[in-house]
């Protein structure tokens, strides 16, 4: 799987939009872009998943670049129950089942 | 249903013991996982079940032994564990090739 990079923390405010980065130089033809959402103590949730331009669901949007090098995560309006941790994942949908994740986000939404 | 149910939420288990942990799922998903998952650390796969079958073990020592007995049913079972081995262990659903898996809620997991 290829790699991500993210940022390790960011903190926002209840009610504003936050744009969640993400880094995958290396990704390959056949990947898809894939991020996740975990709270504390619980298994991580899908949110969204992508291949290029902008993908949106009644979560979240995607927007993939033209060269799919990065992808950011939009969570519009974001209330005190979004801070979690955020996991950017890439690979090839039809792979080895192998879903690698790498050190994810810690979004803090404060009051 | 569209849920990855786990059992037992919690358990402590003495590094004599042997224990088992379980995961079930209705949702006609094939591909089956056990993730392990430490403090402010992401989840680390460790097991991978397809169609019933393993396909993948990330050089998991063998103090851990999963099990696959239907395609609805995934089990982990425990023995000689180490404090080292005390963690989340999250167990996940999927479609074959997919990325969008369903995960339980985890077996919070005590070695003492």
């Amino acid at each position: 799987l290829a790699k991500t990079t993210q940022p390790i923390s960011m903190d926002s405010y209840e009610g504003q939009e936050v744009n969640i980065t993400c880094s995958h130089n290396n990704i390959a033809t056949n990947d898809y872009i894939t991020w996740y959402q975990q709270f504390p103590s619980q298994g991580p949730r899908f949110i969204i998943q992508g291949y290029k331009t902008k993908v949106t669901n009644e979560v979240a949007s995607l927007f993939i670049p033209a060269d799919r090098k990065s992808s950011t995560l939009s969570l519009p309006r974001v209330s005190l129950s979004d801070t979690a941790v955020y996991y950017c994942l890439v690979g090839d949908i039809g792979g080895n089942n192998r879903l690698a994740f790498g050190k994810g986000n810690q979004v803090v939404v404060i009051p | 249903d569209t849920e990855v149910t786990q059992t037992p939420k919690h358990l402590v288990m003495g590094m004599t013991n042997k224990k088992s942990l379980k995961c079930e799922q209705h949702m006609g998903h094939r591909a089956m996982y056990w993730y392990k998952q430490k403090a402010k650390k992401p989840p680390e796969l460790m097991f991978v079940y397809s169609y019933e079958k393993l396909s993948i073990n990330e050089s998991v020592p063998s103090r851990f032994s999963p099990e696959c007995p239907n395609s609805s049913l995934l089990n982990l079972h425990l023995h000689a564990l180490q404090p080292e081995d005390s963690a989340l262990y999250l167990c996940a659903s999927s479609q074959d090739r997919s990325m969008w898996y369903t995960f339980g809620s985890g077996t919070r997991l005590t070695v003492v």
